[in-house]
């Protein structure tokens, strides 16, 4: 079965630098891996995807992710956070491509700080 | 273009009071349907998915259910709410395009 590790419940970052938000999920097959971003009492947004091809990915927001097949890692990056991306991030992996077998990790609540 | 609805967006009702949560998709058709639950501060728990209608799979033993009565029509039930019902619940949908679309979510707060 399927598991998503998000290492950081909580990340705080002062406006304009960098953040990592971690992912490791575990797998034997391949798979297609997701991040997603909550705001507050709002529904989940897709902010990018792997699926296939070039490991590095970019998404909205000036989100990237990088895709590490050797350590089973997709770890989100965005090199210069505003307030605005305060959100909860989610990492989830699949491993059919009907968007079924869907698994979630736990979550990383970003907190932008002034 | 799909989109996806949930209504009503905040719901507040008494404990062992019944449960009617509904989630419609436009724009596609025989999408997969899911209803996940957020506990405060928690993650994402998946509860029901659908693949066609009137096929329902059920991941947690608790007291709902969910019904597909047609097409791009999910929805979410309960005989007798408990405390433990509180939470934000998400429906979603997936074709064949590998990842899954969220609705705007319902705010249930079981008092």
């Amino acid at each position: 079965a399927q598991s998503v590790t998000q290492l950081d419940s909580q990340v705080p970052v002062f406006e304009e630098a960098p953040v990592e938000l971690r992912c490791n999920y575990s797998s034997s097959v391949s798979v297609y891996l997701f991040w997603y971003v909550q705001y507050p009492n709002q529904g989940l947004q897709l902010l990018l995807k792997y699926l296939s091809g070039s490991t590095l990915v970019k998404g909205i927001n000036g989100f990237e992710a990088e895709f590490n097949k050797s350590q089973t890692s997709f770890h989100l990056r965005k090199p210069s956070v505003h307030i605005s991306d305060t959100a909860e991030y989610f990492c989830a992996v699949s491993d059919d491509n009907y968007g079924q077998n869907f698994v979630f990790g736990p979550g990383t609540r970003l907190s932008v700080l002034p | 273009s799909q989109t996806i609805h949930q209504w009503p967006a905040t719901l507040v009702q008494p404990v062992g009071s019944p449960l009617s949560l509904e989630c419609t998709v436009e724009g596609t058709s025989n999408p997969n349907l899911y209803w996940y639950r957020q506990a405060a501060g928690r993650g994402l728990q998946l509860l029901f998915y659908s693949v066609g209608i009137g096929q329902i799979s059920s991941e947690v033993p608790q007291n709902l259910s969910a019904s597909r009565p047609q097409d791009r029509q999910f929805i979410l039930s309960s005989k007798k709410l408990l405390l433990s019902d509180s939470g934000f619940y998400l429906c979603a949908w997936s074709t064949g395009s590998y990842e899954q679309y969220f609705g705007p979510g319902t705010r249930l707060t079981v008092t």
